[in-house]
């Protein structure tokens, strides 16, 4: 069956440009997670998804970024005023969180560059 | 704060040598812990841990658990050019947070010919 995807697999903006970033996670998948990965570090959570909602956005690096998912599935990570500082993959995942447990299943990722 | 810390942060074998890497952790409220391997962007799912002292095996790679030292070591036996990654140790919250993975920075192995 299909897996995690994400579109584009790779961007490049010019600083202060807006930027968004789209994952599909795989059908019948309830949780969705957005990670970024900088060169040389491991990987950041940002925010995660149970249906529609969002419980944890204690990882948004700041109010610049903001994420939303419609109908239970795709979500989008949105990037404003992007800086330099952002580039980086930006990796989703998804799982269904099974008594309590969590396997999560991850995309490609967005390799995002910001010039 | 909670961490997971990873070493070595990186290794350098040649095939049909063994290796262990660790991972240790602090975390409140933990669940479970998983190892990923990434080869090129997307994680690899290869483990998840939540029991102490149960090795899990897969082919030539297993991982065991020590919820008491907090720590988990990822085997490799026999190693191979393809077993080349990052190796990701990731430790799951219970409780409000339990969707998100709190991840090491990883290490990186190459196996050379």
């Amino acid at each position: 069956g299909a897996g995690v995807s994400q579109s584009p697999s790779n961007k490049v903006t010019e600083k202060g440009k807006d930027v968004e970033l789209r994952c599909d996670p795989i059908s019948g998948h309830t949780a969705l997670y957005w990670y970024r990965q900088s060169l040389g570090q491991g990987l950041e959570f940002l925010i995660y998804f149970q249906g529609n909602s969002a419980p944890d956005k204690s990882g948004l690096p700041s109010d610049r970024f903001s994420a939303e998912r419609t109908g239970g599935s795709v979500s989008t990570l949105t990037i404003q005023r992007t800086q330099q500082e952002d580039s980086a993959v930006y990796l989703c995942a998804s799982s269904v969180i099974a008594g309590g447990y969590n396997e999560q299943f991850f995309g490609p990722g967005t390799r995002l560059t910001v010039l | 704060e909670d961490k997971v810390v990873q070493s070595p942060l990186s290794l350098v074998v040649h095939e049909g040598d063994t290796v262990t890497l660790n991972c240790s952790y602090e975390v409140t409220n933990f669940r479970s812990l998983l190892w990923y391997k990434q080869e090129k962007k997307a994680p690899t799912f290869l483990f998840m841990l939540t029991s102490s002292g149960i090795e899990k095996k897969s082919g030539r790679l297993s991982s065991i658990l020590d919820k008491k030292e907090l720590f988990s070591i990822l085997n490799i036996t026999a190693t191979q050019t393809g077993d080349s990654a990052i190796y990701l140790c990731a430790v799951q919250k219970g409780g409000g947070s339990q969707g998100n993975l709190i991840f090491g920075k990883g290490t990186k192995l190459s196996v050379k010919p």
